[in-house]
C-alpha cells in the first residue's frame, strides 16, 4: 500500500549533514509528505510535514521539489541519537478518513 | 514523551484466546490510530476512529474489533490469537482527522504462544 520509495539504509558521520531522500512519483495534488522516524521499537515519533514549500523546525528541513515527486529531509547535524528508521509517508485523503501508510523506511546509522 | 499512553506494555497469551489492547490519546485528540508491526511486514495501518465513529479502515483482520469511547480513549479487542498475531500494536492520535501529524505510544507488544 506504500506510495514511496526510500533507500534501505544510509551511514552519516556524526556532526554532519544527513540527507534522506524518498521518491513519491504518484503524489497527487492535496497529499501531503510526511517525515516520522522510530527508534529501536519505540513509538514513531513525527518529524516535519509539507505539502509543496520547503520546511524547517526545530528538529529538521523538508525539501519538497518543485514537482512533488521527491523530497529530502535534512538533519542538520546528525548526533548518535538520530540513528533510528525514517519513514516518508504520502497523507492519503480518502472519502472516509485519513490513513498513514508507512513504507520499508531508511535506516539511517549515525557513525561517530 | 508523546501524551498517548498504551496499556499494558506486555503481554503474553495463548493461541486462541482474546485479547484487548488500551489507548488513552493525548488530551483534546479526537481521532485515534491503531497500527500492527510485525517483524516481517513493518508498520500496517489497521483502524482510525474519530470522535467515536469509524473513519477508515486498514489491512486489519475480521477477527480484530476496535471501538472508542465517548470519554475518546480507544480499545482494540484481537480475538482467536494465532502465533502470527505476535507484533507491536501501536495506538497513535491527532488532533482531527485531517492534515495534522499524529502522535504515537510506546506500544504493547504481544507474545502469542
Amino acid at each position: 500500500d506504500a506510495k514511496t520509495t526510500q533507500p534501505t539504509s544510509m551511514d552519516c558521520a556524526e556532526g554532519r549533514a544527513a540527507n534522506l531522500p524518498c521518491n513519491h512519483s504518484t503524489i497527487s495534488g492535496n497529499e501531503y509528505v510526511y517525515w516520522y522516524r522510530q527508534i529501536h521499537s519505540q513509538g514513531p515519533q513525527y518529524i516535519i510535514h509539507g505539502l509543496k514549500n520547503n520546511e524547517t523546525n526545530e528538529m529538521a528541513s523538508l525539501i519538497i521539489t518543485e514537482d512533488r515527486k521527491s523530497s529530502t529531509l535534512i538533519l542538520p547535524h546528525a548526533t548518535l541519537r538520530d540513528t533510528a528508521v525514517y519513514y516518508c509517508i504520502v497523507r492519503v485523503l480518502t472519502n472516509t478518513g485519513n490513513q498513514f501508510y508507512f513504507g520499508t523506511g531508511t535506516s539511517l546509522t549515525v557513525i561517530p | 514523551d508523546s501524551g498517548v499512553t498504551q496499556t499494558p506494555k506486555h503481554l503474553i497469551t495463548a493461541t486462541g484466546q482474546r485479547v484487548t489492547l488500551r489507548c488513552s490519546p493525548r488530551s483534546g485528540d479526537l481521532s485515534v490510530y491503531w497500527y500492527q508491526q510485525s517483524l516481517d511486514q513493518g508498520l500496517q495501518f489497521l483502524i482510525q476512529y474519530y470522535n467515536g465513529e469509524e473513519r477508515a479502515k486498514g489491512n486489519i483482520l475480521e477477527r480484530f474489533s476496535a471501538q472508542q469511547f465517548p470519554d475518546l480513549h480507544s480499545e482494540l479487542n484481537l480475538s482467536s490469537l494465532e502465533l502470527g498475531d505476535s507484533a507491536l500494536y501501536f495506538c497513535a492520535s491527532s488532533v482531527e482527522a485531517g492534515r495534522t501529524e499524529a502522535f504515537f505510544g510506546q506500544g504493547t507488544r504481544l507474545t502469542v504462544v
